[in-house]
């Protein structure tokens, strides 16, 4: 079946260099994505969304990045720092038409940010 | 801390138990969901509320069985579960499911079932 799944399982980075995080997702009628950051013992916590109708959406430090034509999905984080250390994921909506939102999960990118 | 609130956050349960996880949220979302998390693994969803109705659910086990009293609690009774159903149970909220908006999660219940 169709998936969203990340290309890199675990990242490393320096503290201070920027991350980048991506995902490929496979079903082309996908029109919301999400990228969440989970840290060890809490639930998924929102970063920044970004719906099909636009290509770039910039946060706080973050960046994604949606390109629709090879089904591409990244999350820039500039300048790393130790609390950004978690494991992220991509997530898009699945459902289709009024009342079918179903957000599925990728398999999820662990950060390490080394001091 | 997170406005979504589920409890308790660890239940250890035997499989003739019977036993409920709740989750309460005030932002005056009218849906909410139910994840389930097994370690190093991405959410599954389980469950949709919409307006306190089921509209959503996502082939689960009968052992699992959601309640949505009103707008603002969400529940899961479990009866019978196996060992296999140990893993993080996440609750989520959100505006509402016409339209994209995102989740909002709790921290979770980390159940084990021995």
């Amino acid at each position: 079946g169709e998936s969203v799944g990340l290309h890199l399982p675990t990242l490393s980075v320096q503290e201070g260099d920027n991350s980048i995080i991506n995902c490929a997702y496979s079903n082309s009628a996908s029109d919301y994505f999400i990228w969440y950051k989970q840290e060890s013992g809490k639930g998924p916590q929102f970063i920044i969304d970004i719906r099909s109708n636009m290509d770039k959406r910039q946060g706080q430090r973050v960046t994604v990045l949606l390109n629709k034509t090879v089904k591409h999905l990244s999350l820039q984080i500039a300048a790393t720092q130790p609390g950004d250390s978690a494991v992220y994921f991509c997530a898009e909506n699945m459902g289709s038409g009024a009342g079918s939102y179903q957000l599925t999960f990728g398999k999820g990118t662990k950060l390490s940010v080394i001091p | 801390d997170t406005e979504v609130t589920q409890t308790p956050k660890h239940l250890v349960m035997g499989m003739t138990n019977k036993k409920s996880l709740k989750c309460e949220q005030h932002m005056g979302h009218r849906a909410m969901y139910w994840y389930k998390q097994k370690a190093k693994k991405p959410p599954e969803l389980m469950f949709v509320y919409s307006y306190e109705k089921l509209s959503i659910n996502e082939s689960v086990p009968s052992r699992f069985s959601p309640e949505c009293p009103n707008s603002s609690l969400l529940n899961l009774h479990l009866h019978a579960l196996q060992p296999e159903d140990s893993a993080l149970y996440l609750c989520a909220s959100s505006q509402d499911t016409s339209y994209n908006s995102p989740l909002h999660f709790g921290n979770g219940t980390r159940l084990t079932v021995t």
